[in-house]
């Protein structure tokens, strides 16, 4: 039984340099969140899927992040241009299908990816 | 809006009991409560819908009360392993989008 699963686990680039993180949910859940964390906060919500479909994005995230989930499985998150505010913890979650009887609502938090920003 | 977490940090000896509390200015669908070690992934402890309902999980519990927008985690008789850091993660829309507070520090000490 394998949970949610990110990659990399931590990741060291220069400013201005792009980066792309992976997140592989655990397999039957169609929702896929992504958060960040900063140190000392409570994670931060960034953006979600249903499925393939990009359902909302926070207002806080500049145009500079971009997620995506093509085939309703694996997501990625991509950063562009990569500035010192951007080192954080980037986590992913995924959920059951809401219709699904044993759902309980729990978020599934992968171990996260470490970004630090130079 | 950002839930508002009581107390920041708190230290208990091992065996007293504790009470975090989670205040919100807006209507919620449910309150989600997350328990978070260093350098680790924030695990799962309960969810309360609105209705005023309480859980209970081993020695953890939890209360929602949404006439005033706020919850509570009571831990009793703490254990060790209890240690790490609460968020209690507010939903407004019942979609899981959750807004989390900044987390209230538990240290137990033998």
């Amino acid at each position: 039984d394998t949970g949610v699963s990110q990659d990399p686990r931590h990741k060291i680039t220069k400013r201005g340099q792009n980066v792309t993180f992976r997140c592989d949910p655990i397999s039957e859940h169609n929702r896929l969140y992504w958060y960040r964390q900063t140190l000392g906060q409570g994670p931060e919500f960034l953006t979600y899927f249903q499925n393939e479909a990009q359902l909302e994005k926070s207002r806080l995230l500049s145009d500079r992040f971009s997620a995506e989930r093509p085939k309703g499985s694996f997501s990625t998150l991509e950063i562009q241009r990569t500035e010192q505010g951007d080192s954080a913890m980037y986590l992913c979650a995924s959920s059951l299908p809401s219709e699904w009887e044993r759902r309980t609502g729990e978020l599934f938090f992968g171990e996260g990816s470490r970004l630090t920003v130079l | 809006q950002q839930p508002v977490q009581s107390p920041q940090a708190v230290i208990l000896r091992e065996g007293e009991d504790a009470v975090i509390n989670c205040s919100s200015s807006k209507a919620l669908y449910s309150v989600h409560w997350y328990r978070q070690k260093h350098g680790e992934a924030p695990v799962f402890l309960m969810i309360l819908l609105k209705g005023g309902e309480q859980k209970g999980h081993d020695k953890i519990s939890a209360s929602f009360n949404e006439k005033k927008q706020q919850s509570s985690l009571y831990l009793t008789a703490s254990q060790l392993s209890y240690s790490g850091t609460y968020f209690c993660g507010t939903d407004f829309f019942g979609n899981e989008k959750l807004t989390f507070g900044t987390g209230t520090r538990l240290t137990i000490i033998p």
